[in-house]
């Protein structure tokens, strides 16, 4: 089966601080893909990366980065100085085979200014 | 504007009524999904569509649930019988796929938010 575990329900930070959300992911193919999603507010899930499971290069856009390590089974993500505008739930998922998104219940993040 | 559209925003019926939703994907996108979240929990697959045939359908959909896509184009979810416990978001979303193992990010709507009274 697989499964995506994001542990930290809930996180909150000062402006300009850094954070780094966890997902831990579980599943016996090879072949996968993982997303992350941000949940505003305003409710509309909006896609920020995709990485396939034979790229396990990290990737920065902006403040932005993701860390994938397949040995850990992890695919982290790090925001840089966090702003205000960054509060929202973020979603881990996992696809296997084309199919489904499989999503961790979410990690809420407030940023105070 | 080009993206996921879904109505209605919200809806708020008593239990026992039937409910119908309505997803229209992104124009070109072969694959059309819905999803349900409840309060505090991720999105939790219900079925999916590659163009008018429905692949997949999650063991949460039970018989009261009926999802179709008539022409590959919008596709609709209706619930008969509304129970309480069906009170959540229902989110649609649309990808593009070409076949083979690569595979695109599927694009959310805004959702449709249930109460069942």
């Amino acid at each position: 089966a697989q499964k995506v575990t994001q542990a930290q329900t809930e996180i909150s930070v000062v402006e300009k601080e850094d954070v780094t959300l966890d997902c831990v992911y579980e599943t016996r193919d090879t072949t996968y893909y993982l997303f992350w999603y941000k949940q505003p507010p305003s409710g509309e899930l909006v896609f920020l990366i995709r990485r396939n499971s034979f790229d396990e290069q990290n990737e920065i856009s902006g403040r932005y980065s993701w860390n994938f390590q397949k040995s850990t089974s992890s695919f982290n993500f790090t925001i840089t100085a966090s702003q205000v505008v960054d509060s929202a739930v973020y979603f881990c998922a996992l696809v296997i085979r084309a199919q489904k998104l499989v999503f961790g219940q979410g990690t809420r993040l407030t940023i105070n200014p | 504007d080009t993206g996921v559209s879904q109505d209605p925003r919200h809806k708020i019926t008593k239990r026992g009524q039937n409910v119908t939703f309505r997803c229209d994907p992104i124009s070109e996108h072969n694959r059309l999904y819905w999803y349900r979240q409840t309060l505090g929990q991720g999105p939790e697959f219900l079925t999916y569509f590659q163009n008018e045939a429905q692949l997949e359908k999650s063991r949460l959909l039970s018989d009261r649930f009926s999802a179709e896509r008539p022409k590959g184009s919008f596709s609709t979810l209706e619930i008969q019988r509304t129970e309480q416990g069906d009170s959540a978001m229902y989110l649609c979303a649309s990808s593009l796929e070409r076949g083979g193992f690569s595979y695109n990010e599927q694009f959310f709507g805004p959702g449709t938010r249930l109460t069942v009274l």
